[in-house]
């Protein structure tokens, strides 16, 4: 059973186009986030929601517009993709702000 | 916002020798330090970690250490093994909900 997983796993796609990574986690968590990892492997937050509720909103251009329908769920839609937005992003859950449980990553290459 | 440092970015050992890695913070209120692994293409994973109110916590080889008056705090690994060959990563926070990434330690176990 997959604790947070995240589709698809890859995404290619030219510049200009719009695209969005799903999120489920099944650990009965309160807590979800939305990770950047760059080609230099550096993790960096984007976002994070607290039972649906936005509680994180890191320095991201406003072409990437989350989204939380309900607690075990968090997706991520990208407007206008950009060359820069190449990367691997990375959903994760945690229980009052513990340990981050991470998805298997959604490796986004755009051309 | 905290701001994190890790040292060295790249550490190769001989096997069974001992890895240490180093990490700085700048935030005194930062009271949580995990440390996660991430194998190359897969997930980060929590390994160890430690809270601002004790000095050191050790689990098997791996071991942690925090000195909060000059802010830092370090990853011991001993007897280092093939399978410890990962990225680590150190990361704070104060809230436990927005952690702060160090940049990461590439780590080289030569058999």
């Amino acid at each position: 059973d997959t604790a947070v997983s995240q589709t698809p796993k890859y995404l290619v796609t030219q510049m200009g186009n719009d695209k969005s990574i799903k999120c489920e986690q099944n650990l009965g968590h309160d807590t979800m986030y939305w990770y950047k990892q760059d080609s230099k492997k550096f993790l960096k937050i984007m976002f994070s929601y607290n039972n649906k509720e936005l509680i994180i909103n890191e320095t991201v251009p406003n072409r990437f517009s989350p989204k939380s329908p309900d607690k075990a769920h968090l997706n991520l839609h990208i407007n206008s993709l950009e060359l820069g937005d190449s990367a691997v992003y990375f959903c994760a859950s945690s229980q009052f702000g513990g340990e981050l449980f991470f998805g298997e990553g959604s490796r986004l290459t755009v051309l | 916002g905290e701001n994190v440092e890790q040292h060295p970015s790249t550490l190769s050992v001989q096997e069974g020798d001992s890895a240490v890695i180093k990490c700085t913070y700048s935030d005194s209120a930062s009271n949580y330090f995990p440390w996660y692994k991430q194998e190359l293409g897969k997930r980060p994973q929590l390994i160890i970690d430690i809270r601002s109110n004790v000095g050191e916590k050790k689990d098997q080889r791996i071991a942690v250490t925090l000195n909060k008056t000059a802010k830092h705090f370090s990853l011991h690994i001993t007897e280092t093994q093939p399978e410890d060959s990962a990225v680590y990563f150190c990361a704070a926070s104060i809230n436990d909900y927005k952690l702060s990434f160090g940049a990461g330690t590439t780590v080289t176990v030569r058999a």
